[in-house]
């Protein structure tokens, strides 16, 4: 168990729907990021999130959003929902190991798009 | 953006026989990471890395950080049914930073 907690586990929903994905980092953590695996494009970053700031951006699509609130917990926005967003959705959260920033990351979300 | 190119894609051994995974990067990393995936799991960190050259163990697996910071392998020792899985190479360039992922090693164990 890594400490970080994301639900649901499973989603099920419609094109053109929208949804909350949602994840705690672990205690103490301040950096919350946020990946995306699909068969096709493996694991992608999308976005970062530091002490309630966003910090980085990747390849994220203007149809998803995020935020970090002040007890740190971060939520993932997915809107107008398209079959191709269908993948696993990772939150990792990082702590300073004894050199650097390790990422530990939670069970993910299946979202699944019909 | 930048790639890392993972190798092999999958790989079938034997139980008992060891096991070697490498990652290649067109571009500088000042961390690199394995991680271990399961079926419908997060990957999970085995062994992080941060100066060039650096060699790491973690029980029957032992990591090192290349010379050039373009290059990480991985290797497996003695390998038994519970080490299947998918391993991924990850890079970090700057401490705190997004992580740019390799494909995939998928290793499966005949025991």
């Amino acid at each position: 168990d890594s400490g970080v907690t994301q639900t649901p586990k499973h989603l099920i929903t419609a094109t053109g729907q929208r949804v909350t994905l949602r994840c705690s980092p672990r205690s103490g953590d301040l950096s919350v990021y946020w990946y995306q695996q699909s068969l096709d494009q493996g694991l992608q970053f999308l976005i970062q999130y530091y002490n309630g700031e966003e910090r980085a951006k990747g390849n994220i699509l203007e149809r998803f959003s995020a935020q970090q609130f002040p007890d740190l917990h971060s939520e993932l926005n997915l809107s107008s929902l398209e079959l191709g967003d269908s993948a696993l959705y990772f939150c990792a959260s990082s702590q300073r190991g004894t050199s650097g920033y390790e990422q530990y990351f939670g069970p993910g979300t299946r979202l699944t798009v019909t | 953006g930048q790639q890392l190119n993972q190798s092999p894609q999958s790989m079938f051994i034997q139980e008992g026989e060891d096991v070697s995974m490498n990652c290649t990067s067109s571009s500088i990393f000042n961390t690199w990471l394995w991680y271990k995936q399961d079926p419908g799991e997060g990957p999970v960190l085995l062994i992080a890395l941060y100066k060039a050259g650096e060699l790491t163990s973690n029980g029957r697996l032992t990591a090192q950080f290349g010379i050039t910071r373009k290059d990480s392998f991985l290797n497996i020792s003695a390998s038994i049914p519970s080490d299947v899985g998918i391993y991924f190479c990850a890079g970090q360039d700057n401490a705190g930073n997004m992580l740019t992922f390799g494909g995939g090693t998928r290793l499966m164990v005949k025991p």
